[in-house]
């Protein structure tokens, strides 16, 4: 168990809906980030976020949105959503305390679009 | 941003053999990088890390090495099993932007019993 806690595990929704996928960091840990994974594909980065703030941002679509609350879990939120938008949403987190750590993933929240 | 390509996509090996994988990234102010061994419908996780003030760390069958003049770092892994089994990704990250992390596309190895 990493400690990264995802929900829901499962979603499956129709297109043009909106969800939102929730993240609980590790005890500890300040930075959240999201990842994106399509059936075979690699880890897509999606957003990071520090101690509540907007620190990186990647091939995140405007139709995606997220935020990191003061209570560090983080919610992203994807709208008006699309048969390609289904795929493997992982979170993950790190401490963050200057020097560079590993990510500690969740176990992902799986999103079917139909 | 970094860059991160990775090596082969497709790896197959008896078991017993070894395995090698490559990784090349474009950002020369990368310092971490990590490796993640992701199985089939599970977390990535990780399972070894190298910084970029040591050309080499090993654990047990596993061993990363980093070339930073080149700009490259490799996952070898000895005497493989069949739970070797999985997609490993490399990832790179630098140090102005604490874990900003950027990972490679995969590689999916096989191990044949």
């Amino acid at each position: 168990d990493s400690g990264v806690t995802q929900t829901p595990k499962h979603l499956i929704t129709a297109t043009g809906q909106r969800v939102t996928l929730r993240c609980s960091p590790r005890s500890g840990d300040l930075s959240v980030y999201w990842y994106q994974q399509s059936l075979d594909q690699g880890l897509q980065f999606l957003i990071q976020y520090y101690n509540g703030e907007e620190r990186a941002k990647g091939n995140i679509l405007e139709r995606f949105s997220a935020q990191q609350f003061p209570d560090l879990h983080s919610e992203l939120n994807l709208s008006s959503l699309e048969l390609g938008d289904s795929a493997l949403y992982f979170c993950a987190s790190s401490p963050s305390t200057g020097a560079n750590s590993p990510l500690h993933f969740g176990n992902g929240t799986r999103l079917t679009v139909t | 941003g970094e860059n991160v390509e990775q090596h082969p996509s497709t790896l197959s090996v008896q078991e017993g053999d070894s395995a090698v994988i490559k990784c090349t990234y474009s950002d020369s102010a990368s310092n971490y990088f990590p490796w993640y061994k992701q199985e089939l419908g599970k977390r990535p996780q990780l399972i070894i890390d190298i910084r970029s003030n040591v050309g080499e760390k090993k654990d047990q069958r596993i061993a990363v090495t980093l070339n930073k003049t080149a700009k490259h770092f490799s996952l070898h892994i000895t005497e493989t099993q069949p739970e070797d089994s999985a997609v490993y990704f490399c990832a790179a990250s630098p140090w102005y932007n604490n874990n900003d992390m950027r990972f490679g596309a995969g590689t999916r190895l096989t191990v044949k019993p």
